[in-house]
C-alpha cells in the first residue's frame, strides 16, 4: 500500500504564475490536510478537506489560495499569482474515517518544495 | 490548544538513550500527547501517542506523569539515522479531525 503521494516534489514558478500542488491520500483515507512549512519552522495547518467538502480552511490565506478534494482524483492546492513569500514546503497528510474514540493519526507525504523566483 | 515547550536542540552519541522532555502546562482533560519525527526534506512521521502513564512501541517510549503537565519521549540506543527534528503536539482527539499544531521542535543530532 503506497503512502501519501505528492507531486511534483519540486516546483519553480516566477512571480505572478500559478502553482498547482497535488496530493493522493493513502488508500482508504477520506480526510486530507494541507500544511505549510517555512525554513527552520514547524508546520502550519492550512486546510482540512473530505471528498467534495472543505471542512476547515482557517489556516488558508484569504486570497490567492484555494484547495479542493474532488470525488475522483487527487486533492489540489492551488496558489494563484505566486509571490516570493509563498516559497515553502507544502505537506499533505491523510487519515482514515474514524469511529468515535479512535486515534486520529495523520500520515504525511514527502512534500512539494515551491520556489518562487 | 495547549502550548508546548521543548528544547531547541540536543546532542547525543550512537548507542545512548535520549530523553526529550516537553512541557504542556495548560493541557486539557481531553488532550492527547503525540510525537512526530521529521527528517530533512521529508514529511513528519508519527512516532507515538499517549494520554497518561507509559506507552511503548517498537520505536520509542512515552512517559507521562500523573499531572500530565509534561511528557518525555525516550529513544533507546540511538543511531545516526535518528538525527531528526522531534515535535511534541498536544490536542483534543476529536474523532475524524485533529488540526495538528507544530512548534519548532527539538533538533536531535546523533554523532558517532
Amino acid at each position: 500500500n503506497a503512502g501519501v503521494m505528492q507531486n511534483p516534489r519540486h516546483l519553480v514558478r516566477r512571480r505572478g504564475q500559478e502553482a498547482r500542488l497535488r496530493c493522493s491520500p493513502m488508500k482508504g483515507h477520506s480526510h486530507v490536510y494541507w500544511y505549510r512549512q517555512l525554513p527552520e519552522e514547524g508546520l502550519k495547518f492550512m486546510v482540512y478537506l473530505q471528498k467534495e467538502n472543505i471542512i476547515d480552511e482557517s489556516g488558508m490565506p484569504k486570497e490567492r489560495f484555494s484547495a479542493e478534494f474532488p470525488k475522483e482524483g487527487p486533492s489540489i492546492l492551488r496558489i494563484q499569482q505566486v509571490v516570493r513569500g509563498d516559497s515553502a514546503a507544502y505537506f499533505c497528510a491523510s487519515s482514515p474515517y474514524l469511529a468515535s474514540g479512535d486515534t486520529d493519526t495523520q500520515y504525511f507525504g514527502p512534500g512539494t518544495r515551491l520556489t518562487v523566483l | 490548544l495547549a502550548k508546548t515547550t521543548q528544547p531547541i536542540s540536543m546532542d547525543s552519541y550512537e548507542g545512548q538513550e535520549v530523553n526529550i522532555t516537553c512541557s504542556h502546562n495548560n493541557i486539557a482533560t481531553n488532550d492527547y500527547i503525540t510525537w512526530y519525527q521529521q527528517f530533512p526534506s521529508q514529511g513528519p512521521r508519527f512516532i507515538i501517542q499517549g494520554y497518561k502513564t507509559k506507552v511503548t512501541n517498537e520505536v520509542a517510549s512515552l512517559f507521562i506523569p500523573a499531572d500530565r503537565k509534561s511528557s518525555t519521549l525516550s529513544l533507546p540506543r540511538v543511531s545516526l539515522s535518528d538525527t531528526a527534528v522531534y515535535y511534541c503536539l498536544v490536542g483534543d482527539r476529536n474523532p475524524g479531525f485533529q488540526k495538528l499544531v507544530f512548534g519548532t521542535g527539538t533538533r536531535l543530532l546523533v554523532s558517532p
